[in-house]
């Protein structure tokens, strides 16, 4: 089944230690797309890429880069984690760039536990 | 701009008991609506969107959302919740102006046996 796959579900890293999340698809979709969600709240847009082209959201911190070597591979970088990234963060395609209209394919979410 | 609205946080419902849930959203001009459903630990998935034309949506897990534009409104609605429905139910809009898609803050429903 085509699907977006996360890695690792859950991960635990030290207060500035940098983590790297990473996320892969086989549906062969142009756009991806990360977002963080914290507790009861709802998805927040860091960033997306339509192919190689990289769309930073204004208010995504510069601790949070990201990197897509190939259609099929995105990834996160967290360079200083602190206790505010404690989250969970999702992966999503969509076939074309329109975010405002695509659907959106998710992954099943990496949390993040910053100690 | 744009914005969601989805008042409950909360709704509790009985086992076979109807649901609605509400979405209320700021927009001057016809949005694209969407709701998305979010299973405990997991992703979101599409339940169903309105883009344009019959103002009521069948989705899928028997869901189904009913546009009104007079009152800025598209409800999901189901009419026997069953135990696997628990999750929390997102509304978004998304906008021509801008190519972003806004999300509510979610609901959480609860299933009684």
């Amino acid at each position: 089944d085509a699907m977006v796959i996360q890695n690792p579900r859950y991960q635990v890293t030290q207060f500035g230690k940098p983590v790297t999340l990473s996320c892969s698809q086989t549906l062969n979709h142009n756009v991806m797309y990360w977002y963080q969600q914290k507790s009861s709240q709802a998805p927040k847009l860091l960033f997306h890429y339509y192919d190689k082209d990289f769309n930073n959201e204004a208010d995504t911190p510069d601790n949070f880069q990201s990197r897509r070597p190939n259609t099929s591979f995105c990834f996160l970088d967290i360079r200083s984690p602190g206790l505010g990234d404690a989250a969970m963060y999702l992966c999503a395609t969509s076939r074309a760039y329109f975010p405002n209209t695509d659907t959106q394919y998710f992954g099943p979410g990496t949390r993040l536990t910053v100690l | 701009a744009q914005s969601v609205t989805q008042p409950d946080i909360h709704i509790t419902v009985s086992e076979g008991a109807s649901l609605e849930l509400r979405c209320n959203y700021s927009y001057g001009a016809t949005p694209y609506l969407f709701w998305y459903v979010q299973s405990p630990g997991q992703g979101l998935q599409l339940l169903l969107k309105y883009f344009s034309g019959d103002t009521l949506v069948q989705g899928i897990k028997g869901f189904e959302a009913e546009f009104k534009r007079s009152q800025s409104s598209f409800n999901l609605r189901k009419p026997s919740v069953h135990w696997s429905d628990a999750a929390e139910y997102f509304c978004a809009v998304g906008a021509d102006s801008n190519y972003q898609l806004i999300w509510g803050a979610g609901t959480k429903l609860i299933i009684k046996p």
